[in-house]
C-alpha cells in the first residue's frame, strides 16, 4: 500500500508570492489534515478535510486555505507569503477520526 | 495553557539506557493517545497507539497512560543510536488531534 505522498518536497518563494502544496493520501483514506511544523511551535493544526468538506480549521489567517478533491487528494494554498510562513508543511491521512494518522514526508517551504 | 504539554528536551543518553518521555494534558475528553517518532527531514511515523489507562508494550517500547493524572509516558528500553529522533505525543477526541511540541532524543554510542 503506497503511503502519503506530498509534492513538492522543497520550495523557495519570495515574500508576497502564493504557493500551492499537494497531498495524496493513502488509498481508501478520506480524511486529510494539514499541519505546519516549526522549531518553536511544533506541529500546529491547519485544517482537516473529509469527503471534500472542511470539517475543522485551526487558528491560522485566511491566507491559508485548502481543498479536497473527489479522489481525496488535497491541496493547500498560502497567499501573500510572509517570512514567518517558512516551515515544514505536513499532510496526514486517516481512515476516520480517532484512528492512526499517517504522515507524508512534508514540503519544506522557505520564504525569502 | 496549552492542551498538551511536552518537555522539549533535548535528552541525551548513552546507548543501553532506559528513556522516559512524558506528556501532560488538560482536557479530560481526550480518549486516544499516540506516540510518533520523527527523524530529521522526515514526516512523523506512528510508534504506539492506545486508548485505555495502563501499559501497552511493543518490543522495546512501552506506552503508559494515566487518565486520572492526565499523564502519558513512552519508555524505551535498551536505547539504540537509531532511536535518536524527535518523539511527539498526540491525543484525540471526536474530531481533534492535538500534538505535543516534541522531545528531541539523542542516544550516543
Amino acid at each position: 500500500k503506497a503511503g502519503v505522498t506530498q509534492t513538492p518536497r522543497y520550495l523557495i518563494k519570495t515574500r508576497g508570492q502564493q504557493v500551492t502544496l499537494s497531498c495524496s493520501p493513502i488509498s481508501g483514506h478520506r480524511s486529510v489534515s494539514w499541519y505546519q511544523q516549526t522549531p518553536g511551535q511544533g506541529l500546529q493544526f491547519l485544517f482537516e478535510y473529509f469527503s471534500e468538506t472542511q470539517r475543522n480549521k485551526g487558528n491560522f489567517p485566511g491566507r491559508f486555505s485548502g481543498r479536497q478533491f473527489s479522489n481525496s487528494r488535497s491541496e493547500m494554498n498560502v497567499s501573500t507569503l510572509e517570512l514567518g510562513d517558512s516551515a515544514l508543511y505536513l499532510c496526514a491521512s486517516q481512515d476516520s477520526m480517532n484512528t492512526e494518522a499517517f504522515f507524508g514526508q512534508g514540503t519544506r517551504l522557505t520564504v525569502v | 495553557q496549552k492542551e498538551v504539554e511536552q518537555d522539549p528536551g533535548p535528552l541525551s543518553v548513552p546507548e543501553g539506557a532506559i528513556v522516559s518521555l512524558n506528556c501532560t494534558y488538560s482536557n479530560s475528553a481526550f480518549q486516544y493517545f499516540m506516540w510518533y517518532r520523527q527523524y530529521s527531514r522526515k514526516g512523523p511515523e506512528l510508534l504506539m497507539y492506545t486508548y485505555s489507562s495502563g501499559n501497552k508494550e511493543d518490543g522495546r517500547f512501552t506506552a503508559q497512560v494515566d487518565k486520572s493524572s492526565k499523564y502519558i509516558s513512552l519508555f524505551i528500553r535498551d536505547s539504540q543510536p537509531s532511536d535518536s529522533a524527535t518523539y511527539l505525543c498526540a491525543m484525540t477526541y471526536t474530531d481533534k488531534l492535538i500534538f505535543g511540541t516534541g522531545t528531541r532524543l539523542q542516544v550516543f554510542p
